[in-house]
């Protein structure tokens, strides 16, 4: 049963463009919803995270997008730059329970 | 070094074969996961620890699957009688201070021929 699933698989986007990266989820009782960047041969890291009191978190050129009622949210990345070409997980927790993953998303910029 | 530390980084056995997997989690961190990720996908919970004992090992997938964390800090995850299926990465993570952000290694990459 995926509990949190991503969308698209894979993205290229063009240097200066806009990235989006959507997730959607069924628990509701998930009450955290972080974004992890992996760039290969390492482990992910944190870029941004939201809670369900707001509707959007803005940190640089990257901004989380969350809709509860549509139980979805998304990543939007501003300006996107080579550097940005990564895979990008977006993942979600219940409490104390521990974080479940989507599958991700590959990103590709083009310079 | 200031990060999760993860060895070996490379392991290649053989089937039927057992490994052992480290990790030396930020220093005072109290809570340690182990997560597998295959290829194209995202990372699998495997086992949560609190101080010295499994708060949650709902992920381990059998019981060839196993895993210590004796004094606290650094945890062995231990897979006896390997199976290809168990080719991936073993990614490990820490928290602690409560903002719920994991900190993960670099992982160990399993290959069982």
């Amino acid at each position: 049963q995926q509990q949190v699933k991503q969308s698209p698989q894979s993205l290229i986007v063009q240097k200066g463009g806009i990235s989006i990266i959507n997730c959607a989820y069924e628990n509701t009782a998930f009450d955290y919803f972080p974004w992890y960047q992996q760039f290969p041969g390492k482990g992910p890291a944190l870029l941004i995270a939201i809670r369900p009191d707001v509707s959007e978190k803005k940190e640089g050129r990257f901004t989380i997008s969350f809709n509860k009622s549509a139980k979805q949210f998304s990543l939007h990345i501003m300006d996107s730059q080579p550097g940005d070409s990564a895979t990008y997980f977006c993942a979600a927790v219940a409490g104390y329970s521990t974080l479940t993953f989507g599958k991700g998303t590959m990103l590709l910029v083009s310079p | 070094g200031a990060g999760v530390s993860q060895t070996p980084s490379n392991k290649v056995t053989e089937k039927g074969k057992y490994v052992e997997l480290r990790c030396d989690p930020i220093s005072g961190h109290t809570a340690l996961y182990w997560y597998r990720q295959s290829l194209g996908q995202g990372p699998e919970f495997l086992i949560y620890f609190q101080g010295t004992g499994a708060a949650d090992d709902s992920g381990l997938p059998n019981d060839r699957f196993f895993a210590v964390r004796p004094e606290g800090s650094v945890s062995t995850l231990k897979i006896q009688r390997t199976e290809r299926g168990d080719s991936a990465v073993y990614l490990c993570a820490s928290s602690g201070g409560g903002t719920g952000e994991l900190f993960f290694g670099e992982g160990s990459r399993l290959t069982v021929l």
